[in-house]
């Protein structure tokens, strides 16, 4: 099984440009996670979907950030204008619906720098 | 609110020497915890869930509801057990938090 697929792994931006983040997720998984990452810290939710509809952005800096999985499949991480504090890792994760609880399935992170 | 903390940010240790990273949380209702694994140039991965009650590469964890902890426990650690750990709480609601983890260091 393929796992998830993320793009690009490294991005350097200037502040007030803008970025996005591309995630593919596990096959048939309905529920996929944007993580934020900063430096010395753990992962911290920024939206969460499940199929096409999302379940929380309570957590996502919506002047700036913003995100779709319009199919219910990929999903887009947008950022516009970027800051210097969005520097961080983003991650992606996905989970079946029926089964979260058994945990989530990680991509490989997009490292942003901005400067 | 839900939180969840890592005392530690970095445990060292001998090879063979036993292993506890810790981790308690505060969560108001029934929690779902977990424990992920990130290696050196991998991806983050899932280790434990409090739920199974399972045994994963030597390691167990069990949830203390009284002390609302959820500490991770090897009797003897490995080299290869090198990276970093993060406890994560899923919730009912399945809004997920993780600590800001703890780098366990096995030296040879």
């Amino acid at each position: 099984e393929a796992g998830v697929a993320q793009s690009p792994r490294y991005k350097i931006i200037e502040k007030r440009q803008s970025v996005a983040f591309w995630c593919n997720p596990i096959s048939g998984h309905a529920t996929l996670y944007w993580y934020q990452q900063i430096l010395g810290q753990g992962p911290k939710l920024l939206i969460q979907f499940q199929n096409n509809g999302v379940v929380d952005d309570s957590q996502l800096p919506k002047d700036r950030f913003s995100a779709e999985r319009l199919k219910g499949v990929d999903s887009t991480l947008k950022i516009q204008p970027a800051k210097l504090e969005d520097s961080a890792v983003y991650l992606c994760a996905s989970s079946p619906l029926q089964a979260q609880s058994r945990g989530q399935y990680f991509g490989p992170g997009t490292r942003l720098t901005v400067t | 609110a839900q939180r969840v903390t890592q005392p530690e940010k970095l445990l060292s240790v001998f090879k063979g020497a036993p292993v506890e990273l810790k981790c308690n949380y505060s969560y108001s209702g029934s929690p779902e915890l977990f424990w992920y694994v990130q290696y050196s140039r991998q991806r983050l991965q899932l280790l434990l869930r409090h739920i199974s009650r399972e045994s994963i590469k030597g390691f167990t964890a069990d949830l203390n509801k009284g002390e609302t902890s959820f500490h991770l426990k090897k009797p003897f650690a490995q080299e290869e057990d090198s990276a970093m750990y993060y406890c994560a709480l899923m919730p009912g609601s399945y809004i997920p938090t993780f600590g800001r983890g703890t780098s366990l260091i096995v030296h040879p």
